[in-house]
């Protein structure tokens, strides 16, 4: 079975551009949930959908939007890009109320 | 909001040696506590997880242990090797969140040849 698979892996993209991640959560998971790991920290949990809403939000400023698709996959939009942005983006996928699979993360450069 | 915080930040062993990581929660109403290994470049794996209504879970070279009175859980991983080497990260949520997870600062685990 394959697991969770994000894409791209990496991207680079200049101050006060916008930006689209993308997420496919396991086969038969119904919630994703988007964290942001700046290097050398643990991951800051975004948001969560569950069934195509959103479940939850963490401490980001608006810039940041995410929906849930009908097929369960993701995207994590963010705009007016900042430096401080640059980070490693995971999507976790989950099929209970508490287990959570991890992508590999897509690798945002803000330059 | 529920804090987690994580201790060592940095561990070094020899291989065969055992390893403790600590972690301690804030929030009462936590009730699931997963620890991931993270490789380089790669995205965190789950490894093992406990649940408020259990003390200890063992899996081969790793267990868990909770308590619930005093708010810390700790890993322990036995007979090291040096592909256990990574950053570990506990974490802690409410099983009501749906996979929401505050995680720890991390743990650089090095395992010695």
């Amino acid at each position: 079975d394959a697991g969770v698979t994000q894409s791209p892996t990496h991207l680079i993209k200049t101050r006060g551009q916008q930006v689209t991640l993308r997420c496919s959560p396991i086969s038969g998971h119904k919630s994703v949930s988007w964290y942001q790991q700046v290097l050398g920290q643990g991951p800051q949990f975004i948001f969560q959908y569950y069934e195509k809403e959103e479940r939850g939000r963490g401490n980001f400023p608006d810039r940041f939007s995410a929906r849930q698709f009908p097929n369960y996959s993701s995207e994590l939009n963010v705009n007016a890009l900042l430096l401080g942005d640059s980070a490693l983006y995971l999507c976790a996928s989950s099929l209970s109320r508490a287990e959570a699979f991890f992508g590999q993360g897509t690798r945002l450069t803000v330059v | 909001g529920e804090n987690v915080e994580q201790h060592p930040s940095t561990l070094s062993v020899q291989e065969g040696d055992s390893a403790v990581i600590k972690c301690t929660y804030s929030d009462s109403a936590s009730n699931y506590f997963p620890w991931y290994k993270q490789e380089l470049g790669k995205g965190p794996q789950l490894i093992i997880d406990i649940r408020s209504n259990v003390g200890e879970k063992k899996d081969q070279r790793i267990a868990v242990t909770l308590n619930k009175t005093a708010k810390h859980f700790s890993l322990h991983i036995t007979e090291t090797q040096p592909e256990d080497s990574a950053v570990y990260f506990c974490a802690a949520s409410q099983g009501t969140s749906y996979g929401k997870l505050t995680f720890g600062q991390g743990t650089i685990l090095t395992v010695h040849p």
